[in-house]
């Protein structure tokens, strides 16, 4: 079956550190790719998607690149404010799904402080 | 132009009761699909409705039930509640069937607990 598997959190970083939220994926073919950001009391809203092999999707200086050599699709952004602070998720659908049925990882917690 | 709206956005039950979810979703957008996110997870597939059929079901046992309204809301509803459906419920709605882009606009959530 597909399967997201995200690092476990929480990540805690300092201001304008460097951040990486790892996540792999297990899916037949070539599924579409996403990271979805939770802020607190708030729904879930996309960031940043990609579609097919070696895309980058990027929003709000995060960057993701799909990789289907390692069925990666890691989570990067340069320089973290404490507004990032979220819960992130890596989610994918299936290649060729009629449905908009997301298979999201358990989520990897971010906090940053000034 | 109104998100996803959902209510109630909290409720208390006790096992063994009844619970109906309700969610409005955004202006135009004909498919609606429901998430169980149950603390320290992420969200789990119940349902998605498309032009008032049911179009996909997650693994849940049959307690739990949906349907889609002529305008497209859409309410969830949970029988014989058990400790272990306490979770936040999701709702979130895209413009067609198969959402190719596989953007959902969600609700904040309506968060259940039973007791």
């Amino acid at each position: 079956g597909n399967s997201v598997t995200q690092m476990e959190g929480p990540v805690t970083l300092s201001e304008e550190a460097f951040l990486t939220i790892n996540c792999t994926y297990t899916a037949t073919g070539y599924p579409s790719l996403f990271w979805y950001v939770q802020y607190p009391g708030e729904g879930l809203q996309l960031l940043l998607k990609a579609t097919k092999a070696d895309d980058k999707g990027s929003n709000k200086g995060f960057e993701a690149t799909y990789r289907k050599e390692t069925t990666s699709f890691h989570l990067e952004k340069g320089s973290v404010q404490v507004s990032d602070s979220a819960v992130y998720f890596c989610a994918l659908i299936p290649m060729n799904s009629g449905y908009s049925t997301l298979t999201f990882g358990k989520g990897t917690m971010l906090l940053v402080s000034p | 132009d109104a998100g996803v709206t959902q209510s109630p956005t909290h409720l208390i039950k006790t096992r063994g009761q009844h619970v109906t979810l309700r969610c409005s979703p955004i202006s135009g957008h004909k498919s609606v699909s429901w998430y169980q996110q149950v603390l320290g997870q992420g969200p789990q597939f119940i349902f998605q409705y498309y032009e008032k059929e049911e179009r996909g079901r997650g693994n849940f046992p049959d307690r739990f039930s949906a349907r889609q309204f002529p305008n497209y809301s859409s309410e969830l509803n949970v029988n014989a509640l058990l400790l272990g459906d306490s979770a936040l419920y999701l709702c979130a709605s895209s413009p067609r069937q198969g959402a190719l882009t596989g953007e959902l606009f969600f609700g904040e959530g309506s968060r259940l607990t039973v007791l």
